[in-house]
């Protein structure tokens, strides 16, 4: 049963270009909504997150959209940078049903200079 | 501080031969994860311990698959009579406690079964 679906697969955006990753689920328990991050040969590290009593969360060039009628959630980057190349993953998480994060297939985000 | 540490960083084994990967959590995280990163499954869910007890080990894919956690700290992931298949990068996380929202990943173990 696939709990977590993330589009797309991959993504290339040009130097100063908006990237959008989108995260939709089914676990309806799902009370935490982190993006990590992850470069070649590293751990994902949590790069922004979300709770569901609010619909949007900025941090700097990251913002996080919440549709909570929807069970979807996104991930905004504006700006982007070669720097943001890596590879993205939603991992929502509930903390009554377990405390595992439920990651999406990942998201490969290229950002060409 | 020091992250989460895990060792070795590669290890290439035979099939059918058993191996041992150690994580070192964050000092005082009492929660403790292990996950596995394979091309075509991504990131999946093995085992979690709060302390040295293992309320969840659902996503252990065989009973060729244990791990262990001693003294709330150090904790070790075996795989006997290791396939093809548990080619994967092994990574561990720590977080403070069962509730706490982020967990902090080590490098991971690149796992090559030949």
């Amino acid at each position: 049963q696939q709990q977590v679906k993330q589009s797309p697969q991959s993504l290339i955006v040009q130097k100063g270009g908006i990237s959008i990753i989108n995260c939709a689920y089914e676990n309806t328990a799902f009370d935490y909504f982190p993006w990590y991050q992850q470069f070649p040969g590293k751990g994902p590290a949590l790069l922004i997150a979300i709770r569901p009593d609010v619909s949007e969360k900025k941090e700097g060039r990251f913002t996080i959209s919440f549709n909570k009628s929807a069970k979807q959630f996104s991930l905004h980057i504006m700006d982007s940078q070669p720097g943001d190349s890596a590879t993205y993953f939603c991992a929502p998480w509930s903390g009554t049903s377990g405390s595992r994060l439920t990651f999406g297939e990942g998201t490969q985000l290229t950002v060409n200079p | 501080g020091a992250g989460v540490s895990q060792s070795p960083s590669n290890k290439v084994t035979e099939k059918g031969k058993d191996v041992e990967l150690r994580c070192d959590p964050i000092s005082g995280h009492t929660a403790l994860y292990w996950y596995r990163q394979s091309l075509g499954q991504g990131l999946e869910f093995l085992i979690y311990f709060q302390g040295n007890s293992a309320p969840d080990k659902s996503g252990l894919p065989s009973d060729r698959f244990s791990a262990e956690r001693t003294g709330g700290s150090v904790s070790t992931l075996t795989i006997q009579r290791t396939q093809q298949e548990d080619s994967a990068v092994y990574l561990c996380a720590s977080s403070s406690n069962r509730l706490a929202t982020e967990q902090f990943f080590g490098p991971g173990t690149r796992l090559t079964v030949l």
